[in-house]
């Protein structure tokens, strides 16, 4: 089994930049991910670290320290569209398989 | 390219009853991935197939299967449903693209069981 723990809600002002944490215990990892998700909506996929270090995609920015177990979700210049769930999920390795097992999610606002 | 899909997008079923969910993933993606969220459990792994075989199982009553088909295609059936089993299905396809992996979700069926 694993835990994966990310804080429940954030709040964060329009224009700011907001840091999501994510620690997690796994016995096969091979991966983490980050996924926003709207209200009612499917998740939405935006970042997967497998190797320790920052990953950079536009606003958005995804840090690993796998010796830590420990992820950050970086978002720079929030928009309020911005506003969601943001869920951390680790791949583990499992019997022949794979399995994505996510946090709880953490709801942020983004308020003007 | 055409994302996830899955059918239907809404479902009422009564308790007792069965249901089967479907899912066609990605083009070229061979890896279907089916997990069930709800408010108070969040997102759960259900199970995972690749080329028709089921990699991996989730912590789920035996009321809960699914399969592949030879065109990448899933299934998932739920038997003897309960009111518990109201949730989001939500089926996931992906791949492995320039060395990382890369996995997209479809809109997902909501499944009310009354």
């Amino acid at each position: 089994g694993q835990n994966i723990d990310q804080p429940t809600e954030m709040t964060a002002t329009e224009g700011a930049i907001v840091q999501i944490n994510c620690t997690y215990q796994t016995s096969g990892f091979n991966g983490l991910f980050w996924y926003q998700q709207h209200a009612g909506e499917a998740p939405t996929f935006l970042s997967y670290n497998v190797l320790d270090g920052l990953e950079e995609k536009g606003r958005f920015s995804s840090f690993l320290s796998r010796s830590k177990g420990y992820s950050y979700l970086l978002l720079k210049e929030l928009q309020m569209k911005d506003s969601a769930s943001y869920l951390c999920a680790v791949r583990d390795k499992v019997d022949s398989g794979y399995a994505l097992n996510f946090g709880k999610g953490t709801s942020l606002l983004v308020t003007p | 390219k055409a994302g996830v899909t899955q059918t239907p997008r809404y479902l009422i079923k009564t308790r007792g009853q069965q249901v089967t969910l479907s899912c066609s993933p990605i083009s070229g993606h061979r890896s279907v991935s089916w997990y069930q969220q709800t408010p108070g459990q969040g997102l759960q792994f259900l199970f995972e197939y690749f080329s028709e075989t089921q990699r991996n199982k989730g912590n789920f009553p035996g009321r809960f299967s699914g399969r592949q088909f030879s065109n990448s295609r899933s299934e998932m059936n739920v038997s003897t449903l309960e009111l518990g089993d109201s949730a989001l299905y939500l089926c996931a396809s992906s791949t492995v693209a320039g060395g990382s992996y890369e996995q997209y979700f479809g809109p997902g069926t909501r499944l009310t069981v009354t």
